[in-house]
């Protein structure tokens, strides 16, 4: 059963406009999300977190929601530029420690 | 520099023949874990530790072995390789404060490509 769902495998934005990738999850005990970024050939590195007691967290040019109510989270990247084309990868965390990543979103900006 | 090692970075080994992959961070981390990356599956936790001698199951731990006998270090086990345990193998570590703000600060090492034939 798949707690963290990501039902893009793939996304292509134009450089310079928005880029909103999405993530669901299944457990309400979940009490923080996380998204990584996956570059080919190196490991993933963290990109912004949100608590659960915040529905919004910014950071530079990503923003990640988070909407309780409908178990949705989002980021935001504005401008998308060509060093964003990664594997993002949405994850959470129940409170025993462990850590449950969705399958992963390649994203692709266009020239 | 803050860094995750993991040796080797591609193995190709032969079914039944014990191995190791080797962690090692310099970051003094108590938390250490590691993942496997499969097509179409995302990452998945294999094991963690919260410090020396703690070490805990994740969600597939099956047909693997961990140790945690010093904090720096956390080398993954296959005692008995099989080609279903064909994967892309990344450790992790981070500060281990609090619950899921550990994952605020961890650094995931380069990454370990298996083969089992």
């Amino acid at each position: 059963d798949q707690q963290v769902k990501q039902n893009s495998p793939s996304l292509s934005v134009q450089e310079g406009r928005i880029s909103i990738l999405n993530c669901d999850y299944t457990n309400s005990m979940f009490d923080y999300f996380l998204w990584y970024k996956k570059y080919p050939a190196e490991g993933p590195t963290f990109l912004i977190s949100i608590s659960s007691i915040k529905d919004k967290n910014e950071d530079g040019r990503f923003t990640v929601f988070l909407n309780k109510s409908a178990k949705h989270l989002s980021l935001h990247i504005v401008p998308s530029q060509p060093g964003d084309s990664a594997v993002y990868f949405c994850a959470a965390t129940p409170r025993d420690d462990k850590i449950i990543f969705g399958k992963g979103t390649r994203l692709h900006i266009l020239p | 520099e803050a860094q995750v090692t993991q040796n080797p970075r591609y193995l190709i080994t032969v079914t039944g023949k014990k191995l190791t992959v080797t962690c090692s961070q310099n970051m003094n981390h108590e938390y250490m874990s590691w993942y496997r990356q499969d097509p179409g599956l995302g990452l998945r936790q294999i094991y963690y530790s919260m410090n020396v001698e703690v070490t805990d199951k994740g969600d597939v731990p099956e047909g693997y072995k961990v140790s945690r006998k010093e904090k720096r270090n956390f080398p993954l086990i296959l005692e008995s390789p099989s080609p279903n345990q064909t994967s892309l193998y990344f450790c992790a570590s981070s500060l281990g404060i609090g619950q899921g703000e550990v994952w605020t600060e961890a650094f995931f090492g380069q990454g370990t490509r298996l083969t089992v034939v």
